[in-house]
């Protein structure tokens, strides 16, 4: 059974770096096969595509956060992690991490704040 | 960017009634169209992948239709734990886009 779990911290300061990361339990990253995605969701509202990675390192970002993007992954600790800079109040959101082009399975999510 | 568009915002049915979801992509997706459904507090459960398949303990209740740029989701006889926000979502195409969501209210 394959299971994702989001962490990181829950409160970021405006201008600064969010950073999470998924840890993928019951699958090897490094089999291939899937993307490894991250979907964000502001509060009570819908779901946003953040971007995905690949084993090897391909990434897609969704052009309207790409300039302050970066998803890397780690093989070696089965995880692979997000950072977004300069972070305003508009990043606030539940962080999802996700398997495949469509997705399954879903982590359970993580909020973060932006605020100081 | 392909726009997906669901309608309607909420739709009030009863349970043991028939819900209908629509969802209409701004450009071809072929079958590439994928349904989640989320309850509160939860992360979003998907339904169904290549446009009909339903997923893996998905309920024969759950059937999805459509190609192209149209999409449909029925729920052929409601249970209380259906009642839920559904989101449609394209794989056709980088970025992956998704709809506005519907959300399924009991009558």
């Amino acid at each position: 059974q394959v299971q994702l779990q989001e962490s990181g911290p829950g409160l970021v300061k405006p201008s600064q770096t969010l950073s999470l990361t998924c840890t993928v339990a019951g699958v090897s990253i490094s089999s291939g096969g899937f993307y490894w995605n991250w979907v964000r969701q502001h509060p009570g509202k819908g779901l946003e595509w953040i971007g995905f990675i690949y084993y090897n390192g391909l990434t897609y970002y969704n052009p309207s956060l790409k300039s302050r993007l970066t998803i890397s992954v780690d093989t070696s600790k089965n995880h692979f992690s997000l950072k977004l800079s300069s972070v305003t109040a508009a990043d606030t959101a539940v962080y999802y991490c996700a398997r495949g082009g469509f997705f399954d399975p879903w982590g359970p999510g993580t909020l973060v704040t932006v605020s100081s | 960017e392909i726009v997906m568009t669901q309608s309607p915002v909420t739709l009030s049915v009863s349970p043991g009634e028939r819900a209908t979801l629509s969802c209409r992509a701004s450009q071809s997706v072929s079958t590439n169209l994928a349904w989640y459904q989320q309850k509160p507090g939860q992360a979003p459960r998907l339904l169904i992948y290549g446009a009909s398949t339903r997923a893996t303990g998905i309920p024969a209740r759950f059937s999805g239709s459509g190609s192209g740029t149209e999409f449909t989701l029925t729920i052929s006889s409601l249970q209380s734990e259906d009642f839920a926000v559904y989101y449609c979502q394209q794989y056709n195409n980088w970025p992956y886009t998704f709809g506005q969501g519907t959300k399924l209210e009991i009558k």
